[in-house]
């Protein structure tokens, strides 16, 4: 079974819609987070969430708006696409968020891109 | 802010050949320190992380890294590579910060082919 998983893995879509993105992890974990990499690979945190609670979240503009309906899942939806958005957007999920930051968990990614 | 830098975009090892992938962080104090791998079309993979103790870690699938605290690296090495090690290579770092605001910062990563 997958521990981190992600759909859809590609999404192609034109400027101007909504689109959203779902993350599963079945590890049991308590913490969950949204990375973005754009096309030159560079890595960057987007949201965190804790139990449900968010924690981290990375001036990322208002149109990305994370949901998590129980602590196993951590949806990305995204409203009004602009071309910047295409990148390929991770979930990631770790034990705890606390002070010896467990192991971050990947999912493999949903290549997003906006047309 | 801390910062992680890669300052190799791109190295070509042969196959059998040792490798050592390089990675400094900008930081007041000793953050958390990692290295992922990312294969082709995969999600990241946890290789080795450093929090205290022992400066030389050894991580998955023959990898170790070695903090330096008088350089502010923490350089990845292998001492011989195999073709599926061909991947690209992220280093990060995380501050010690207070419970629940840890996050990981990444470097620009390294991208790894291996030749035979």
């Amino acid at each position: 079974d997958t521990a981190v998983s992600q759909t859809p893995k590609y999404l192609v879509t034109q400027m101007g819609n909504d689109k959203s993105i779902k993350c599963e992890q079945n590890l049991g974990h308590d913490t969950m987070y949204w990375y973005k990499q754009d096309s030159k690979k560079f890595l960057k945190i987007m949201f965190s969430y804790n139990n449900k609670e968010l924690i981290i979240n990375e001036t990322v503009p208002n149109r990305f708006s994370p949901k998590s309906p129980d602590k196993a899942h951590l949806n990305l939806h995204i409203n009004s696409l602009e071309l910047g958005d295409s990148a390929v957007y991770f979930c990631a999920s770790s034990q705890t968020s606390g002070p010896r930051l467990d192991t971050q968990y990947f999912g493999p990614g949903t290549r997003l891109t906006v047309l | 802010a801390q910062s992680v830098t890669q300052p190799d975009i791109h190295i070509t090892v042969s196959e059998g050949a040792s490798l050592e992938l390089r990675c400094n962080y900008s930081y007041g104090a000793t953050p958390y320190l990692f290295w992922y791998v990312q294969s082709p079309g995969q999600g990241l993979q946890l290789l080795l992380k450093y929090f205290s103790g022992d400066t030389l870690v050894q991580g998955i699938k023959g990898f170790e890294a070695e903090f330096k605290r008088s350089q502010s690296s923490f350089n990845l090495r292998k001492p011989s590579v195999h073709w599926s090690d061909a991947a690209e290579y992220f280093c990060a770092s995380s501050p010690l910060s207070h419970f629940g605001n840890e996050k990981l910062t990444f470097g620009t990563g390294t991208r790894l082919t291996i030749i035979p």
